[in-house]
């Protein structure tokens, strides 16, 4: 399984962009970018996972950089609804996920 | 969006009991289901992934003796932690994969008490 770097806390401003970064330097051809979320005391929620190419949905867009080493959550508006911790996941058709530490993300007004 | 639940949400038991716990997909079919568990202020872990019909695979550490897991059908799958011992207190949650490829959804996880 793939390891991956994130940083450990983020602020941003109410309103304003987040731009959570990701490395995976080692992640291998077959293994998809998965990103979740977890409020505190909750289940992870899906936020949007891609191979190569960019995605957008509803909720945020993932980057995902040519080389596929690294990749970066983006939240347009980020509200405080989005404070939470935020794990990049790299995940084959196995499905299974390991989760790292994750991003603690703090959304402030 | 995909749902899954989970149930009871707490649970206090005695040393010693069994308790089990269950998850359920509740508007999509789930071929392959996953068991993690969280302590305080840690990550999540995996436990075993669940396939509907076979026998589950644990991961490496997690007693499969302990903690026995059946996925009987493509909606529910169970996890029963088999005399419980305070050390097994921790927050535990499924989740379910709609396709191969696809993304997983969490339950909203139950946690286990055990005096």
């Amino acid at each position: 399984d793939a390891k991956t770097t994130q940083p450990p806390s983020m602020d941003c401003a109410e309103g304003r962009a987040a731009n959570l970064p990701c490395n995976h330097s080692t992640i291998s051809g077959n293994e998809y970018v998965y990103w979740y979320r977890q409020i505190h005391s909750q289940g992870p929620q899906y936020i949007i996972h891609g191979l190569k190419n960019n995605e957008t949905n509803e909720m945020a867009s993932l980057i995902i950089t040519e080389d596929r080493k690294s990749s970066t959550l983006i939240l347009p508006h980020a509200t405080l609804r989005d404070t939470a911790v935020y794990y990049c996941i790299p995940s084959s058709n196995t499905g299974k996920l390991i989760f790292g530490q994750g991003t603690t993300l703090q959304v402030k007004p | 969006g995909a749902v899954v639940s989970q149930h009871p949400s707490r649970v206090i038991c005695k040393s010693g009991t069994s308790v089990k716990i269950e998850c359920r997909s509740l508007d999509f079919q789930a071929t392959t289901m996953f068991w993690y568990r969280q302590f305080p202020k840690q990550s999540l872990m995996l436990m075993a992934t669940s396939n509907e019909g076979s026998k589950a695979t644990y991961e490496q550490g997690v007693e499969k003796d302990k903690f026995l897991i059946n996925h009987a059908s493509l909606t529910l799958s169970t996890l029963t932690v088999t005399s419980a011992h305070p050390e097994d207190s921790s927050f535990y949650i499924c989740s379910a994969r709609v396709t191969s490829g696809g993304g997983q959804f969490f339950g909203p996880g139950t946690r286990l008490t055990v005096l």
